[in-house]
């Protein structure tokens, strides 16, 4: 089973911030924070992944908070092309450090 | 593009047929797995292979079968499907399977069991 929690959905306007909040609270000290996303009939792709500190790419910004218990995706400035389930995703020796998906958060952008 | 092809991109079987399932990575990679998205439950790992070797399988039925030639080709064998089984079947390929490796996956095939 996943061990993170997200919410079913959010809504943003485009070329505003969004904050995806992910809720981790049995995270172990190995455990690594992975964010994939996948886009309307697409396979999922990834987006960034963390341990401790802040980690940016040219996607997004990951934030983890200083207990690991809770992380948020931090999308700068998102276009339509920005609508996709997010998924927040524990790798952890458990599960040999495969993905085990949950449901997601569905991101809607407003134009 | 992500460097991970897949064909068919749609399939149509009975429950009688047999048909196979081919993915193909053009990243160099040592990984390969096979997942299953059913409407409205998340991703399943069915299968990985790590330089070609099955290292995991979870419990997927018989009436699914996995083969993998070398580490550039994955194949699922398909036969006497039910329709349950009617979903969008993913490939997925990474350098490695540790925890940091990035998983890279192809578009998938939407496959329908009648």
């Amino acid at each position: 089973d996943a061990k993170t929690t997200q919410p079913n959905s959010m809504e943003s306007n485009e070329e505003e911030p969004v904050h995806l909040p992910c809720n981790h609270s049995t995270i172990s000290g190995t455990d690594y924070i992975h964010w994939y996303r996948q886009l309307p009939s697409q396979g999922p792709e990834y987006v960034i992944h963390g341990l401790t500190s802040n980690v940016n790419n040219r996607m997004a910004s990951l934030a983890i908070a200083e207990d690991r218990k809770s992380s948020t995706l931090i999308l700068h400035r998102a276009t339509l092309r920005d609508a996709a389930v997010y998924y927040c995703i524990l790798r952890d020796v458990n599960s040999n450090y495969q993905l085990i998906w949950g449901a997601g958060t569905k991101l809607i952008i407003k134009p | 593009e992500t460097g991970v092809t897949q064909t068919p991109r749609h399939l149509v079987m009975g429950m009688t047929n047999k048909k196979s399932l081919k993915c193909e990575q053009h990243l160099g990679h040592n990984a390969m797995y096979w997942y299953k998205q059913s409407a409205k439950k998340p991703l399943e790992l069915m299968f990985v292979y790590s330089l070609e070797e099955r290292v995991e399988n979870n419990s997927v039925p018989s009436r699914f079968s996995p083969e993998c030639p070398n580490s550039s080709h994955l194949f699922l064998h398909l036969h006497t499907l039910q329709p349950e089984d009617s979903a969008l079947y993913l490939c997925a390929s990474s350098q490695g399977s540790s925890r940091v490796e990035t998983q890279y996956f192809g578009p998938g095939t939407r496959l329908l069991v009648l």
